[in-house]
């Protein structure tokens, strides 16, 4: 069963700080991981999909890794804002069109 | 971009009350959507995937002749809790792919149900 692992579970950083979230998974048999964004009692903003096949992706301050092989995604923002204050979950999908599987969420606070 | 719309954001109903949650993707068809429920400060757990034209599939634990889904159309999939109880209080999210495409899922967001 694939089990999902986000670590830290919140940070806390001062506004114009790189932030760096980590994802594991314990089976690296997945055909993607993607990045989302979950604003307080709201839905799932998705920030990046990463395939199988890929290193990275990359979208504004956004990059996120991945090392299918030993079961990591990094997540890093580069130059933090306070509008970036959210819980960010990291899930796998182990098929096209499958259901995903979430980890727990880093909940960051960028304070100004 | 896909738009997945999920309504009602917020409820509240009474114990032994059923309540509707309807998810319907905007501008895209969606053979599959999902139903995921979220508890405070937890992440999602899938609850079932919602096939269009076919029975729902369920996760493991999870009650269908409680939480019955619909998929009439390739744009609406239903989710109705019956007989509410006060543990069934949570967050509930759909989510939905463009059908034949890889695209990432669009999430609705969210019906906040409290049962008093």
């Amino acid at each position: 069963k694939q089990e999902v692992t986000q670590i830290p579970a919140a940070l806390s950083v001062p506004e114009g700080e790189n932030l760096v979230l980590n994802c594991s998974f314990t089976d690296s048999a997945i055909y993607n991981l993607q990045w989302f964004r979950q604003d307080p009692g709201k839905g799932l903003t998705s920030l990046l999909l990463i395939q199988s096949s890929q290193r990275e992706q990359t979208s504004g301050r956004l990059n996120a890794s991945l090392d299918k092989s030993s079961g990591r995604s990094t997540l890093y923002i580069a130059a933090s804002q306070p509008g970036d204050s959210a819980t960010y979950l990291c899930a796998v999908s182990k098929a096209a069109g499958n259901k995903l599987t979430f980890g727990g969420g880093t909940r960051v606070l960028v304070k100004p | 971009g896909a738009v997945v719309s999920q309504h009602p954001s917020r409820v509240i109903c009474k114990s032994g009350t059923s309540v509707k949650i309807e998810c319907r993707s905007l501008d895209f068809q969606a053979t599959t959507m999902f139903w995921y429920r979220q508890f405070p400060k937890q992440s999602l757990m899938l609850m079932a995937t919602s096939n269009e034209g076919s029975k729902a599939t369920y996760e493991q634990g999870v009650e269908k002749d409680k939480f019955l889904i619909n998929h009439a159309s390739l744009t609406l999939s239903t989710l109705t809790v019956t007989s509410a109880h006060p543990e069934d209080s949570s967050f509930y999210i759909c989510s939905a792919r463009d059908r034949g495409s890889f695209s990432p899922l669009h999430f609705g967001n969210g019906t906040r149900l409290t049962v008093t």
